[in-house]
């Protein structure tokens, strides 16, 4: 199993340009979210997901899109990038609502220009 | 909104100390995890417990959380300069949604 992966690793780009983070996890788990990390902040919740099709958002949505067409897949989309989403984002799964072991991808590093 | 507080923010130990460190918390929480993070790296789940006093041991870490569940510390006997890293804890609330505290920073010196 590749676990959880997310690409690219790290991506830089201008006020206003519209990217999507992808994240795929190969365990068949059903809870998946997305995180960003800032200097100080520590994790916050940005999307999560309790299987496919079904989305809600977390402590810092704003700004962010998310979708979950398969069990697979939990693309994280930035539709106007600022210079505040500068940060490192981690996505995670763990097998559903109810299990506490959460695993995180290796992460990507933003930077908005 | 349920915050989490760890303390001290950073910490530097030489190599065969112990030491340790706090996470605290106003509010109930049905279970704490502590994660640690490399840098360039995602958190890896060190633990997670979930009744009010009880005590888990990983090798040479001890994680205790307090008897009204609001409160978590770990403590890391004989340090070794591979426990460096950001050991953050995250308690888990309503709709199994985890809030993470800021973490603390520990490195380890040979």
């Amino acid at each position: 199993n590749a676990g959880v992966t997310q690409t690219p690793k790290f991506q830089v780009l201008k006020t206003g340009q519209s990217m999507t983070l992808q994240c795929a996890q190969d365990m068949n788990h059903e809870y998946m979210s997305w995180y960003r990390q800032d200097p100080g902040m520590g994790l916050r919740l940005i999307h999560y997901s309790v299987g496919a099709g079904i989305t809600d958002q977390g402590e810092v949505p704003n700004g962010y899109n998310v979708s979950r067409s398969t069990t697979e897949d939990f693309p994280l989309r930035l539709l106007s990038a600022a210079p505040s989403q500068t940060s490192v984002y981690f996505c995670a799964s763990r097998l559903d609502w109810s299990t506490d072991t959460q695993y995180f991808g290796p992460g990507t590093r933003l930077t908005v220009l | 909104t349920q915050l989490l507080e760890q303390s001290p923010q950073f910490l530097s130990i030489q190599e065969g100390e112990n030491l340790t460190v706090y996470c605290n918390s106003s509010s109930v929480f049905s279970s704490l995890q502590w994660y640690r993070q490399e840098p360039g790296e995602g958190p890896v789940l060190l633990v997670t417990v979930v009744t009010g006093g009880e005590v888990k041991k990983l090798k040479r870490l001890t994680f205790q959380f307090g008897d009204a569940r609001k409160d978590s510390s770990l403590h890391i006997t004989a340090a070794q300069p591979g426990d460096t890293g950001l050991y953050l804890c995250a308690g888990v609330g309503a709709n199994s949604k985890l809030t993470f505290g800021k973490g603390i920073t520990l490195s380890v010196r040979p």
